[in-house]
């Protein structure tokens, strides 16, 4: 049965720094590309990032490029999510979702729970 | 960046009834489209990919149509449990995987 369970989360001062982690159970973790989306209170789904199945192909979105960077380590099944420079725009869940391949053609088809990120003062 | 809207924001709904959701993108994305039910408090998942296919273990009363630009998908009998925000996706760009704005179905 394939998890994914995302820790980390918490309440942060703005221009500080957080570092996610999302824990992959019940599946062969190398052969898949993980993602983090996000979603803001009350809002819809942003896609944040993507990292290929051997770690050698990295993208973001605009308005995280150059703040976070997305990691992983096959050994331990898990994939990072390191924030800086945090920005009250910053607040949201973050999910971790799989999909095959970075073109994600057929989808996330798995995602973790969430964890929120909270920035405030 | 491909954009996506969907139609309408949000729609109310009786149990039985057939409700349709429509998804554009702003150019042509082939098939690349995937949709997704969320209900509050829980992670987003995966109805249909590729535009008309059903993800395992989704009910056969979800359908997905289109491609190009226009895509909609199609609750044939709503259920109970049916009740939630449906998401559009583009996948034909690696990047961004754009998301529309989201249907809510209520009741």
């Amino acid at each position: 049965q394939v998890h994914l369970v995302e820790s980390g989360g918490g309440v942060v001062q703005p221009g500080r720094s957080l570092r996610l982690s999302c824990e992959a159970s019940g599946f062969i973790f190398s052969s898949y590309a993980m993602h983090w989306v996000r979603q803001a209170p009350g809002k819809g789904l942003e896609w944040v990032t993507v990292i290929s199945n051997d770690g050698s192909i990295l993208y973001y979105g605009d308005s995280v490029k150059g703040r976070f960077t997305i990691s992983r380590d096959n050994s331990k099944d898990s994939v990072y999510l390191q924030m800086n420079d945090l920005t009250s725009e910053d607040t949201a869940v973050y999910y971790c979702a799989r999909s095959e391949g970075v073109a994600a053609g057929i989808g996330f088809d798995y995602w973790g729970q969430g964890t929120l990120v909270t920035v405030s003062s | 960046d491909i954009q996506m809207t969907q139609s309408p924001s949000s729609l109310s709904a009786s149990v039985g009834d057939r409700v349709t959701i429509t998804c554009r993108a702003s150019r042509s994305i082939n098939i690349y489209l995937n949709w997704y039910q969320q209900k509050p408090g829980k992670a987003p998942k995966l109805l249909i990919y590729k535009a008309s296919n059903l993800q395992s273990g989704v009910p056969s009363r979800f359908s997905g149509s289109g491609s190009g630009t226009d895509f909609t998908l199609t609750i044939g009998s709503l259920q109970p449990e049916d009740f939630a925000t449906y998401y559009c996706q583009q996948s034909y760009i690696n990047t961004p995987f754009t998301f529309g704005p989201g249907t809510r179905v209520d009741v």
